[in-house]
Formats: structure tokens, sequence, C-alpha cells
């Protein structure tokens, strides 16, 4: 069955230090990618999308992610996080069918 | 700054009662979403439309819940009876779908909090 994991729950982490929130996916076909991000009490709001060329994927707020297709894997990445980037983060995947599907999602936690 | 709007924000009912939930997608979008997020279940996909057709609502339930588009600016969700495992924010999103490979990209409203008690 198609399905998307992310392994880290909650990630706590100080300012300054570098992100990276792992993101995998089972399918071997072509997908279409994205991670979304929720501040406390909001919606979501996309961060970055992947749907063809460059693996490497610049998005908002200094956030990139990078597609491994050999590893099913779009992990996001951000080198110094601030205090601002608390929040729960969503990695998304289009598995070729017209509906997302998402994953439990990373609390994440950055500690002033 | 094109946003998608749901309305009510919150809403409080008793067990029993019908809540209706609202959303107006972005102009000149598409295909329109209806999400459920809760702690225990996460993010899940209800039901979702193009050009105001329902394509898929088999993560809805069907005894209780309905999805509509009377218009090309407007989606509602309705619960009627509501049940106190109802309780949980209800996102709607939507896309522009083109005719080629790549799916839509979906926005999301700011949700509506529904606690049913």
């Amino acid at each position: 069955a198609q399905s998307v994991s992310q392994h880290n729950h909650h990630v706590i982490l100080s300012e300054a230090a570098s992100l990276e929130l792992g993101c995998n996916y089972s399918y071997g076909g072509t997908v279409n990618l994205f991670w979304y991000v929720q501040y406390p009490g909001q919606h979501l709001q996309l961060l970055l999308k992947y749907f063809s060329g460059d693996p490497l994927v610049k998005g908002i707020k200094g956030f990139e992610a990078e597609f491994i297709k050999s590893k099913f894997s779009f992990n996001l990445r951000k080198p110094s996080v601030q205090w601002s980037d608390t929040a729960e983060y969503f990695c998304a995947v289009n598995f070729g069918n017209e509906k997302l599907t998402f994953g439990t999602g990373t609390r994440l936690t950055i500690i002033p | 700054d094109a946003r998608v709007t749901q309305t009510p924000r919150d809403k409080v009912t008793e067990m029993g009662q019908e809540v209706t939930m609202r959303c107006q997608p972005i102009l000149g979008h598409n295909t329109v979403f209806w999400y459920r997020q809760t702690m225990m279940q996460g993010l899940e996909l209800l039901a979702y439309f193009r050009n105001r057709a329902p394509l898929d609502d088999s993560g809805m339930p069907k005894d209780r819940f309905s999805a509509e588009m009377p218009d090309a600016t407007l989606a509602t969700l309705k619960i009627q009876p509501s049940e106190p495992r109802d309780s949980a924010v209800y996102f709607c999103a939507s896309g522009l779908a083109v005719w080629d490979d790549r799916p839509e990209t979906q926005y999301f409203g700011p949700g509506t909090r529904l606690l049913v008690l």
C-alpha cells in the first residue's frame, strides 16, 4: 500500500541548530512531493514542492528539501533554525492519482 | 492575497445537532478538498470535488456526513446528526488542476474547530 512515513514525531532543537526532518514513502512509480508547515493554531501552509527537475528544492523561510529517488525520501532541511520555526511539519505525497497522502507530522520545538 | 476562507472558525454543539461548515475556495480554483485533523488520526481526506462534481468521498462516513458544492464559490460539509467522535478540526483546501501530469498544489483554509458535546 502507498504510505508516507515521518519517523521523527517530536524534534527539539536550540536556535541556530541545523534541522533535518525525514520523510519516506513507499511506492515505486512517479511521485510528487510536498512539505507543509502548521504553526500553532493555524492552517497548513505550503513550504515547498517537487514535481520534476532539480531534486534539490528550495522553499520559503530558508527551507529546502532533497528528493532522493533511490531512497524513496524527501527530507526537509534548514541550516539554522529560529524560534519562529516552532511548528508541526507535514510531508505529503501524490502517488500519481489526484489525492495527497499526508505523513503523521513532526512536531518541531525550538528552544531560544 | 487570495486565500481559502472557512466559516465558522469555531463551533460547539450538542450531540445530535446538525453542523454545517462552509468553504470558499480561491477564485478560479477548480478543485476543493475536505480534510479532518485529529490528534489520533492526523490528517484524513474526507472528500474532494473537481469542477463542482464529487470525485471521491470514500473517506467520509456516509451515514452522517455529506459534502456538496452548490456553486463554484461555495463548498459545504454537513454532519447530521453530530457525535462527540466528530470533534476535530475540519480543513478545506483548494487547488487548480490543469490537464497535464502535475497534481494541483493545495492551499488550505484556516479550518473549523468543531467540538461536539
